[in-house]
């Protein structure tokens, strides 16, 4: 059973770059079936995905419209763990940020990690 | 862009029937359900537009038919108290309601 434990920094400057780490337990970050996301939510636009990466032979990243220009999605093979990275945030990235695992044969999100609360502010 | 919408809040009483409404050009996607409590992650509720998870109670269940999903709460109870969440995949994009706020009363 696949397990997911958050971690990184909750308070972010205006303009730098936001990274955030999930550790996974209980599968491979290799997996040919498992695909890894981000998601955030904030009292403005609710849950909003930002994309996923996954390992089909080589790997494959796939990001929203809306971050995609500002976001990098990265497995870390080494400590079976992925990651987010965003620049150049705006206090409207404050936001609680989740990861979240689905297997490519079902495409629903289970589970979820526990959540970071990440706020831009100086 | 593609959307689903949301009744933002709806209201029901201790031990009656709560349905949640998720519209948009569904067609035959399969929409999934999550409920999330404050300060807790989302929890899958429902998948594939009609199958609970094991744990979830059979007191959830869903339906899709012509543009419109409903996630239906029978006999409800206090601890339902959530915001719930449809969502589906647009080509290779995850797309969320915007999020219906239940309170039981």
């Amino acid at each position: 059973q696949v397990q997911l434990q958050q971690s990184g920094p909750g308070l972010v400057k205006p303009s730098q770059t936001l990274s955030l780490t999930c550790a996974i337990s209980g599968d491979s970050v290799s997996s040919i079936t498992a695909v890894w996301n981000w998601i955030r939510r904030s009292p403005s636009r609710g849950l909003e995905w930002l994309g996923r990466t996954y390992y089909r032979s080589r790997w494959y990243n796939d990001y929203a419209v809306s971050v995609k220009s500002r976001i990098t999605i990265k497995p870390d093979t080494s400590k079976n763990q992925f990651s987010l990275q965003m620049n150049s945030v705006t206090p409207d990235d404050t936001a609680v940020y989740f990861c979240a695992y689905y297997d490519s044969n079902h495409e629903w999100f289970d589970p979820w990690g526990q959540g970071t609360l990440v706020t831009v502010s100086s | 862009s593609y959307e689903l919408t949301q009744p933002l809040s709806v209201s029901v009483a201790l031990g009656q029937t709560a349905t949640i409404t998720c519209g948009g050009n569904i067609g035959n996607k399969n929409v999934h359900w999550y409920q999330q409590k404050p300060g807790q992650a989302p929890v899958l509720v429902i998948y594939a537009n009609t199958n609970r998870p094991s744990g979830i109670p059979d007191r959830f269940s869903g339906s899709n038919s012509g543009n419109t999903a409903t996630l239906t709460i029978s006999r409800a109870q206090a601890g339902d108290e959530a915001d719930y969440y449809c969502q589906v995949w647009d080509s290779s994009t995850a797309v969320f309601g915007g999020g219906t706020q239940l309170t039981v009363l």
